[in-house]
This record gives C-alpha cells, structure tokens and sequence, in this order.
C-alpha cells in the first residue's frame, strides 16, 4: 500500500514569509509525528498526534511553529515568520497505534530552505 | 537524553562485517534502529523491547542489553546497498509514544 507522502518535497521561502507542509499518513494510522532533521544530524522531535489532537508539543521550538490534524488523519505544520535557523528537512512519520513497541513510518521529507 | 553511537563512521569492503553501538545514560524501554540513503527517508529496520532480546533481519540482527542501557546493530557480510547512515531511536523516558534519535552512524561499504 501507499506510505506515508508529503508536500512539497522542496520549499524555498524568504525570510518573514510563512510556510506549511503537509503530511498524509498511511491509512489507518492513529498516531503521526513531525521531526525536524538538520544535516548530520539524527530526527528531532517536534509534535505527536494521537487521532486529532495533539498529544505532546514540547518539541516544537516555538511559538512560531504550529500543527494540526483537524480530521485525524492529514497533517500541516505551519511556520510563522520562518527565520534562516528554521532551515532543514522537516520529516512526518505515522504509525498504527503510537506506541514506542509499534512502527513509525517516515516519509521523503520536506526540504525548507529560508533565504 | 540523546543516545550516543558509536562509532560515528564506517568503512567496509563488500563481505566485511560491522558493528555499530547505541548507548543511554537512561534506563531503555525499547530501542528502534533506522537505515537513512542521502537524501531518503529513514528506512525502519527492526525494534527491540525491553527483555534483552536479539532479532534478525536477513544478515542484519540486532541485541539490546537492559542492564548496559545499550543496543547493538550487526551487519555482517556487508553488501554495497547496507551503505547509509544508521540511526538509533530510543524511548528512555517512559513515554511509551516519543524516540530519541541518536546522531547516526555512517556506514560506507566499498567494492
């Protein structure tokens, strides 16, 4: 079956300008998450969502950075006033049940660059 | 807390094995390792639970040593396509939901 996609696979934006990047999980997946993964380095964790709420936030850096999951099962991040440290390969993984014993699934990723 | 990997690069010739450590300064729940080509997405290879258990995956296995706090990934055999970066990802805190990933381990396998 499909895995997990997003888009776009690329953004390049300006600095100040807002961005969102979206995630579809694989079907059936209760639990999604955004890491953040800057080169050379292993995923961060962002955000974790259970159906449509967001379970654990305290990744997310700032108040800048925002996620939603209105419907349980797509994803967008959105980034506010993005500054140049915000550049990196933004991930989403999914999993069944969201348990640490279950699977997560990464998509391609989103590649943000802030000029 | 971050695992810590080791080393933090690779060097093999095609047939030759490898072993790459994750290591916790907290207890471990359970233990994800992760394979990354340049510019993909990480590629799930296999979890460990807590229990001490080995797994394997082709000429890949894997242990996880509760009472070391650490996990280690076997390659043996290597091939040209085992070449990436590895990663492990561990839940320490309990959380039963969140991973930590490790900076990775930099495999390169050669002819």
């Amino acid at each position: 079956g499909a895995g997990v996609s997003q888009t776009p696979s690329n953004k390049v934006t300006e600095k100040g300008k807002y961005v969102e990047l979206r995630c579809d999980p694989i079907s059936g997946h209760t639990a999604l998450y955004w890491y953040r993964q800057s080169l050379g380095q292993g995923p961060e964790f962002l955000i974790y969502f259970q159906g449509t709420g967001a379970a654990d936030d305290s990744g997310l850096p700032n108040d800048r950075f925002f996620a939603v999951r209105p419907e349980g099962s797509v994803s967008t991040l959105k980034i506010q006033r993005t500054e140049r440290g915000d550049s990196a390969v933004y991930l989403c993984a999914s999993s069944l049940t969201g348990t640490t014993s279950d699977t997560q699934y990464f998509g391609p990723g989103t590649r943000l660059t802030v000029l | 807390q971050q695992p810590v990997q080791s080393p933090q690069a690779v060097i093999l010739r095609e047939g030759e094995d490898a072993v790459i450590n994750c290591s916790s300064s907290k207890a471990l729940y359970s233990v994800h390792w992760y394979r990354q080509k340049h510019g993909e997405a990480p590629v799930f290879l296999m979890i460990l639970l807590k229990g001490g258990e080995q797994k394997g995956h082709e000429k890949i296995s894997a242990s996880f040593n509760e009472k070391k706090q650490q996990s280690s990934l076997y390659l043996t055999a290597s091939q040209l396509s085992y070449s990436g970066t590895y990663f492990c990802g561990t839940d320490s805190g309990g959380s039963n939901y969140k991973l930590t990933f490790g900076k990775g381990t930099l495999l390169t396998v050669n002819p």
